[in-house]
């Protein structure tokens, strides 16, 4: 069936550091592929969004490639702030699904001065 | 409009009970879908509603669960006879027709004693 896989967690960096939160997805059709965002004591909130192969999503210093070679989708920021620290869920929905939301397990990140 | 709404933030139950939660999607949003997380998880489909109709369910959904959206409007999803297998994060997202972004609300808590 269609599901998503991301690197578990924790992740635990220092300020400023580099981040990449692997991703990769399995489907039947072309789905659409998602990150979201849960800060703690927050209900999920959409991160990025890609809908088509070699999309490149972005909102608030972070990136990730819709990568159909490699089924991939992995977030990248260049530097992170303590204020990042949350759980990260890569997503994706196919339209023949009624676009309904399948999520991987999500990976907490952890952002220390 | 505020968003996704879902009422109550919080519900503590005894086995056995029933519970009843409620949510009312963003306001021309005609897709409405209900997950389930618990803790350390993705979010995980429920069902899903267009309108009023009910088009999806997951295998998730036992017969003691039934969601409603009549009017297609508000939601309400009812857990029959709880266990404490039950006890988890409740969450409804809305979303426009096609593919695009779902809204989650913040979430029901759920927790069977």
């Amino acid at each position: 069936g269609d599901s998503v896989t991301q690197m578990e967690g924790p992740v635990t960096l220092s300020e400023e550091a580099f981040l990449t939160i692997n991703c990769t997805y399995t489907a039947t059709g072309y789905p659409s592929l998602f990150w979201y965002v849960q800060y703690p004591g927050e209900g999920l909130q959409l991160l990025l969004k890609a809908t088509k192969a070699d999309d490149k999503g972005s909102n608030k210093g972070f990136e990730a490639t819709y990568r159909k070679e490699t089924t991939s989708f992995h977030l990248e920021k260049g530097s992170v702030q303590v204020s990042d620290s949350a759980v990260y869920f890569c997503a994706l929905s196919l339209k023949t699904s009624y676009d309904k939301v399948i999520f991987g397990p999500g990976t907490s990140l952890s952002v220390i001065p | 409009d505020t968003g996704v709404s879902q009422d109550p933030r919080h519900k503590i139950t005894k086995r056995g009970q029933n519970v009843t939660f409620r949510c009312d999607p963003i306001s021309e949003h005609n897709r409405l879908y209900w997950y389930r997380q618990t803790l350390g998880q993705g979010p995980e489909f429920l069902t899903y509603f267009q309108n009023e109709a009910q088009l999806e369910k997951s295998r998730l959904l036992s017969d003691r669960f039934s969601a409603e959206r009549p009017k297609g409007s508000f939601s309400t999803l009812e857990i029959q006879r709880t266990e404490q297998g039950d006890s988890a994060m409740y969450l409804c997202a809305s979303s426009p027709q096609g593919p695009g972004e779902a809204f989650f609300g913040q979430g029901t808590r759920l927790t069977v004693v």
